[in-house]
């Protein structure tokens, strides 16, 4: 099966720098890569996701890479904010499985 | 939220017990998962289900079971088998056609006492 491997586990930034996450999967038949974002004991939301057919999007402060030659993919976060503090999980899947990244615990210092 | 419930919010079993957790979603989603997250280790999945009455077994099969008998509900029971089932336990549904996006439940904390 996929195996998605996710860096760093912790990241502490100032307020207003660029946080990066990175994750690598296996499967070359994965096609579809989101991001979630998870506030302590809450639910995990979507953040952002990309599919196979696409490089990189966007969507206001966030954007994801993904490099499928090399099988990985990228979260940016710039101009970070207090409340983007969470833990941030990738995933990748397609069809009807996701494997979930062990998480990333970000930490914006105000 | 997306109309995804689980229930209960916490639940406290002693050993030996099979307890039974809730999940319903009002969606239409033909899809249903059920994950544990662990501190550190991310969402494993337990079990899934593509169709009413069809369900397969995910990574973490072992000591859950789950039926579908409805579109709406995916119950999980973890039993006695389980050796460690103290842990946060996330359902999610999502669309079977277009988007993939996974719906999240609020999740259930179970404690083995």
């Amino acid at each position: 099966g996929e195996n998605v491997e996710q860096h760093p586990s912790t990241l502490s930034v100032q307020e207003g720098d660029s946080a990066v996450i990175k994750c690598t999967y296996s499967d070359s038949a994965s096609n579809y890569f989101p991001w979630y974002k998870q506030e302590l004991g809450k639910r995990p939301q979507l953040i952002i996701d990309i599919r196979s057919n696409v490089g990189e999007k966007k969507d206001q402060r966030i954007a994801v890479t993904l490099n499928k030659t090399a099988k990985h993919f990228s979260l940016h976060i710039t101009e970070t904010q207090p409340e983007d503090s969470a833990v941030y999980f990738c995933a990748a899947g397609g069809g009807n499985q996701f494997y979930f990244g062990t998480g990333t615990s970000l930490t914006v210092i105000p | 939220d997306g109309g995804i419930t689980q229930s209960p919010k916490y639940l406290f079993r002693k050993e030996g017990q099979n307890v039974t957790l809730s999940c319903e979603q009002n969606l239409n989603h033909d899809a249903m998962y059920w994950y544990r997250q662990d501190p550190g280790q991310g969402l494993r999945l337990i079990y899934y289900s593509q169709i009413v009455n069809d369900f397969q077994k995910g990574d973490i099969a072992e000591g859950y079971s789950v039926s579908r008998e409805k579109k709406e509900s995916f119950p999980l029971t973890v039993t006695s088998a389980q050796k460690n089932p103290t842990a946060f336990y996330l359902c999610a549904s999502r669309s079977r056609g277009g988007r993939h996006e996974q719906f999240f439940g609020p999740g259930t904390r179970l404690t083995v006492l």
